[in-house]
């Protein structure tokens, strides 16, 4: 089955430590893209990659990091930096980022700080 | 302010009514998308429907419609018959050249309850 994976589906951050959120996609995407989610609001783009190795800097970058080594692989870092993680975060792809492609989306996880 | 407006915070309805939710965009684009998505309580955005700029003839997919009107800028979405499966957060977003900044720009979101 093609499609988005990410885990964990709930992941607890204490104070002051690091932690990687994974997406995964198998749909020969060059495209990837990481938004975050609160309560009752839209979706807000974090980082996206239109291809390996690059990546740029979305709406609310601040205190998160990216990679993007594999074309299958866009791993999300909420550095200690992000004083307020707590919130849904997805990951998407489309074919190679054009206004016209749909973007589809992953599961999701859920961050919650201890 | 706001490129994509959804007014409606949320809506309940009984099964079987019909229902119609709004989408307000705005852009200086020529060239532009416009998308639909459905959030169900497990999370995952499910896409529904895009529409381009240069196409204004309404859709219909099932129980699902579109109205796309380029003179309102509105792409408004109407469910038919409703069912407690409809029962979501549903999603209008914009797709535009917005240079370096990617993009898709997502609405609030519409909560939908559809009761027995």
């Amino acid at each position: 089955d093609g499609g988005i994976t990410q885990s964990p589906k709930y992941l607890f951050r204490k104070e002051g430590q690091n932690v990687t959120l994974s997406c995964e996609q198998n749909l020969n995407h060059d495209a990837m893209y990481w938004y975050r989610q609160d309560p009752g609001q839209g979706l807000r783009l974090i980082y996206y990659s239109q291809i390996v190795n690059d990546f740029q800097k979305g709406d609310i970058a601040e205190g998160y990091s990216v990679s993007r080594e594999k074309k299958e692989s866009f791993p999300l870092t909420v550095t200690s930096a992000q004083k307020n993680p707590t919130a849904f975060y997805l990951c998407a792809s489309s074919q190679n980022g054009g206004i016209q492609e749909t973007q589809y989306f992953g599961p999701g996880t859920r961050l919650l700080v201890l | 302010a706001q490129k994509v407006t959804q007014a409606q915070t949320e809506i309940s309805v009984v099964e079987k009514e019909d229902v119609t939710l709004d989408c307000v965009y705005e852009t200086r684009d020529t060239t532009y998308y416009l998308f639909w998505y459905k959030q169900p309580p497990s999370g995952e955005l499910v896409f529904l429907i895009r529409r381009n700029s240069f196409d204004e003839q309404n859709e219909i997919s099932g129980r699902y419609s579109w109205n796309f009107q380029k003179s309102t800028s509105s792409f408004n979405f109407t469910i038919t018959a409703s069912q407690v499966v409809d029962s979501a957060v549903y999603f209008c977003a914009l797709s535009e050249d917005r240079g370096s900044q990617g993009n898709l720009i997502f609405g609030k979101g519409t909560k939908l309850s559809v009761k027995p």
